[in-house]
């Protein structure tokens, strides 16, 4: 059965680095998301994606975050100057259409 | 309102007991429902979508009350593997586009 992956499964970074999330959807989808989740919180919605371009982002998606779908297979998401509060699991989604399927998540672990 | 709101649970039920999660959400636009599951430090599992005809899916019931903003999610003989946090989830369709808003979750412990 096909599955959302991502890379890596666990990153540490100092504060004020730059991280890239990696996240390669199941192959037949066509709408893309990020969403976070804080320890011990309910999951958050970030950005969703189609055809190329960011359909809708929440307030939490500001000018510090980027998503990317750079070749045919790769969706990314980039945080360009991390901040503690950053720290949290990090799950992509895809989506035929209406049901979500979620990747294993990254940890991100900001020091 | 919270936009989903659930039981805050644990529940701690023995196995082979039913138990039932209830959910409200405020936004009367909301068109898709799901319960997910999610193991400790595991990513959601869509356990099941909820129609307004109301679906079986094994030991599991959803339903769905549209005029109550009301979801609901019923296990019967429950099994120690059922234990985990299930989410209620919601879907806000815009333009065509989707975004899912979760509860907090209901923690289920399943004892011997």
């Amino acid at each position: 059965e096909p599955e959302v992956t991502q890379t890596p499964s666990h990153q540490v970074t100092q504060m004020g680095q730059e991280v890239i999330l990696r996240c390669v959807p199941i192959s037949n989808h066509l709408y893309f998301y990020w969403y976070r989740q804080i320890l011990g919180q309910k999951v958050e919605f970030l950005v969703s994606f189609y055809n190329n371009e960011i359909s809708e982002k929440s307030e939490i998606f500001d000018d510090q975050f980027s998503v990317e779908r750079p070749d045919g297979s790769n969706f990314t998401l980039k945080i360009r100057s991390t901040k503690l509060e950053d720290s949290a699991m990090y799950f992509c989604a895809s989506s035929p259409g209406d049901e979500q399927f979620f990747g294993p998540g990254t940890r991100l672990t900001v020091l | 309102r919270k936009e989903v709101e659930q039981d805050p649970g644990p529940f701690n039920v023995p196995e082979g007991a039913t138990v039932a999660f209830n959910c409200t959400y405020s936004n009367s636009a909301s068109q898709s429902f799901f319960w997910y599951r999610q193991d400790c430090r595991k990513e959601p599992k869509l356990l099941m979508s909820v129609y307004s005809s109301g679906n079986e899916d094994g030991r599991f019931t959803a339903q769905l009350n549209r005029a109550s903003q009301y979801i609901s999610l019923l296990i019967r003989d429950s099994k120690l593997s059922d234990s985990a946090t299930y989410l209620c989830v919601v879907n806000r369709v815009n333009s065509g586009y989707s975004t899912l808003t979760f509860g907090k979750g209901t923690m289920l412990l399943v004892s011997p």
